[in-house]
């Protein structure tokens, strides 16, 4: 098993580009959620899905910031335009749905928008 | 609001000691708590999870504990190593319009010294 595969790892771009970020869940696991991690304000969830259906994006700082899960096996964020302050480490996470199953998260794609 | 909080910033132990890692939580309802380790660069880690009809779990050199009189939760660590040293986070998952949802605190940095 590989685990929660996310790409890139790194990520530097110029204020206003637009950013994908993408991530492959665990084969099986039909819940998939983005989380976005700072000094600042820790680790957030930004939005989940459940058997690729977005359940609540409520975590979504705003309009430029957009999530899509296409198949059971790929899903993306993307912010357009970026800013300096959407730099963070984003991680994907996926799971079982379930109360007593716990996530496994991929290892993160740092981002800094200079 | 409600939210999942760590008491203590920043632990400092010897190699050999135990460690007891803090987390206060507010919502009454939430039924199932995990611990996650996060070393640098790398993802959240699952340790171990409680379900709140219990009160200790034992893993291998960790035990959670869960009071819920006073909505608390520790980790303790057993004779902690070097590569313990990580930030520990609490998490508390929260049933939300029908799905769990998993709310993160503020993290505790375990630091392991020779």
């Amino acid at each position: 098993d590989a685990g929660v595969i996310q790409s890139p790892r790194h990520e530097v771009t110029e204020m206003g580009q637009e950013v994908t970020l993408r991530c492959k869940p665990i084969s099986g696991h039909n819940s998939l959620f983005w989380y976005r991690q700072t000094m600042m304000r820790g680790l957030e969830l930004l939005i989940y899905f459940n058997n690729n259906v977005p359940i609540d994006d409520s975590g979504m700082p705003e309009d430029r910031f957009s999530a899509k899960m296409p198949n059971a096996s790929f899903s993306t964020l993307k912010i357009q335009p970026s800013e300096p302050r959407d730099s963070a480490v984003y991680f994907c996470a996926s799971s079982l749905s379930g109360p007593g199953n716990g996530y496994t998260f991929g290892s993160g794609t740092r981002l800094t928008v200079v | 609001g409600e939210s999942v909080g760590l008491h203590l910033p920043t632990l400092s132990v010897q190699e050999g000691d135990n460690s007891i890692i803090n987390c206060a939580y507010s919502n009454s309802a939430s039924d199932y708590f995990i611990w996650y380790k996060q070393e640098s660069g790398k993802g959240p880690q699952f340790i171990i999870d409680i379900r709140s009809n219990m009160d200790k779990r034992q893993g291998q050199r960790v035990t959670v504990l869960l009071n819920k009189t006073v909505k608390h939760l520790s980790l303790q660590i057993a004779a902690t190593q070097p590569g313990d040293s990580a930030v520990y986070f609490c998490a508390e998952k929260r049933l939300t319009g029908g799905y769990n949802k998993l709310i993160f605190g503020a993290g505790t940095r375990l630091a392991v010294h020779p």
